[in-house]
Formats: structure tokens, C-alpha cells, sequence
């Protein structure tokens, strides 16, 4: 039973464009949200969070949108730089300090 | 240490192996955790450990699985017996425990043969 599901595998943008990445949870106990970028070889890396009790977070080109009605959120990028290519991670936390993660999407920008 | 490392990089191992990963957490981070990645999966929660509580086993996938941490130091991960679906990237990471950003390790990439 997946609890965090990151139904697209894959997205390709043009460099300069915005970057939707979104994910759905069906843990209604979540209370937090996460994002990890993940190069290859690396492991995954912070990039932003959101607390159930917002409904948008920014930190400069990437801002991450919480719906908790639709258990959605999702991850903007804008604009989209080539360096943003990486599997993106969404992840939650309910109850206990340990994450869910999703499967990851992969992010191509194209110059 | 500057981050969380994590030792060997690479393991190839037979089956029926026992393997022995290793993780270095940043220094001062009360809570540690394992995860594992395998091939088009998304990151599956092994174990948790927060300072001197019992740690949270839930995810661990079998009794072939084990680990251990000294204080709030070294952890070690065991996986007795191996078979051909323990292959994975097997990642640690630690976190304070007050903002649950948790860093990561680059991982070991466990492949067995």
C-alpha cells in the first residue's frame, strides 16, 4: 500500500520554463512535507518542506503548494535550469519521526 | 565529520553471504535512520534509531536483517544470508531530530550475485 505516490516516473521541460512536480498521499495523519533532489551516485538532498498547516512554502525558484482537501502537493521550479535535472523525492511525515517516500520522479531540463 | 558517510560504496557479495554496512552519521545528530532503494522503487524505510530508545524495527523486510548502533555514533547494518533481492542501494542518514531534514549518506550499493 503505497502511502506516497508520485504517479509521473519521468518529466522533460525547456530550460527557463516552470517545472510541475506533484504528489498525492493518502495518509490523512501526515503533517509534514518533504522534497529531496537526488543525483546519481549521491544520496538524496533537502530542498524543501511544508507544514499541514500552510498551504504554500517558497524558498527562491522553488516553491512547494499543499492541498489538504485533495491530499496533493507539488514542487515548482521556475525558472528551470539544466542544474535542476534530478530524481525528485516527495516524502511525509506522520506520527513518528520516520519519512515515506515516493517513488521519484525524474526531471530533465533541456537547454 | 562535514556529513554522512557511509561505507563500503560498492559491495558485490554471493548468495548466502553475510554483509556488514556501515554508517558514520554527522556528529551531534541523535537520530539515525536506513532506508533502501531498489531498482525503480522509491525509498523504503528499513530502521530508525533516536538516541537511547529502543529503535523502531518496523521496516525491517526479515529476521536476516539486523542493526546496531553505539550511542549516537557508528550504526551498523547486517543482512545475513543474502539473496538476490537484497540488492539495492542501501542509504543512512541523521537528522537532529528538530527539523526533519535529514541528511544522507551517498549509499551503498549492495549487489547480490
Amino acid at each position: 500500500d503505497q502511502q506516497v505516490k508520485q504517479n509521473s516516473p519521468s518529466l522533460s521541460v525547456q530550460e527557463g520554463r516552470i517545472s510541475i512536480l506533484n504528489c498525492d498521499y493518502t495518509n490523512s495523519m501526515f503533517d509534514y512535507f518533504l522534497w529531496y533532489k537526488k543525483y546519481p551516485a549521491e544520496g538524496p538532498t533537502f530542498l524543501i518542506s511544508i507544514s499541514s498547516i500552510k498551504d504554500k512554502n517558497e524558498d527562491g525558484r522553488f516553491t512547494v503548494f499543499l492541498n489538504k482537501s485533495a491530499k496533493h502537493l507539488s514542487l515548482h521550479i521556475v525558472p528551470s535550469q539544466p542544474g535542476d535535472s534530478a530524481v525528485y523525492f516527495c516524502a511525509a511525515r506522520g506520527g513518528s519521526e520516520k519519512l515515506v517516500f515516493g517513488k521519484g520522479t525524474k526531471l530533465t531540463v533541456n537547454p | 565529520g562535514a556529513g554522512v558517510s557511509q561505507s563500503p560504496s560498492n559491495k558485490v557479495t554471493e548468495k548466502g553471504k553475510d554483509v556488514e554496512l556501515r554508517c558514520d552519521p554527522i556528529s551531534g545528530h541523535t537520530a539515525l535512520y536506513w532506508y533502501r532503494q531498489r531498482l525503480g522503487q522509491g525509498l523504503e524505510f528499513l530502521i530508525y534509531f533516536q538516541g537511547n530508545s529502543a529503535p523502531d524495527k518496523s521496516g525491517l523486510p526479515s529476521d536476516r536483517f539486523s542493526a546496531e548502533r553505539t550511542g549516537e555514533s557508528v550504526s551498523t547494518l547486517t543482512i545475513q544470508r543474502t539473496q538476490q533481492e537484497d540488492s539495492a542501494v542501501y542509504l543512512c542518514a541523521s537528522s537532529s531530530g528538530v527539523n526533519y531534514g535529514y541528511t544522507f549518506g551517498s549509499g551503498t550499493r549492495l549487489t547480490v550475485v
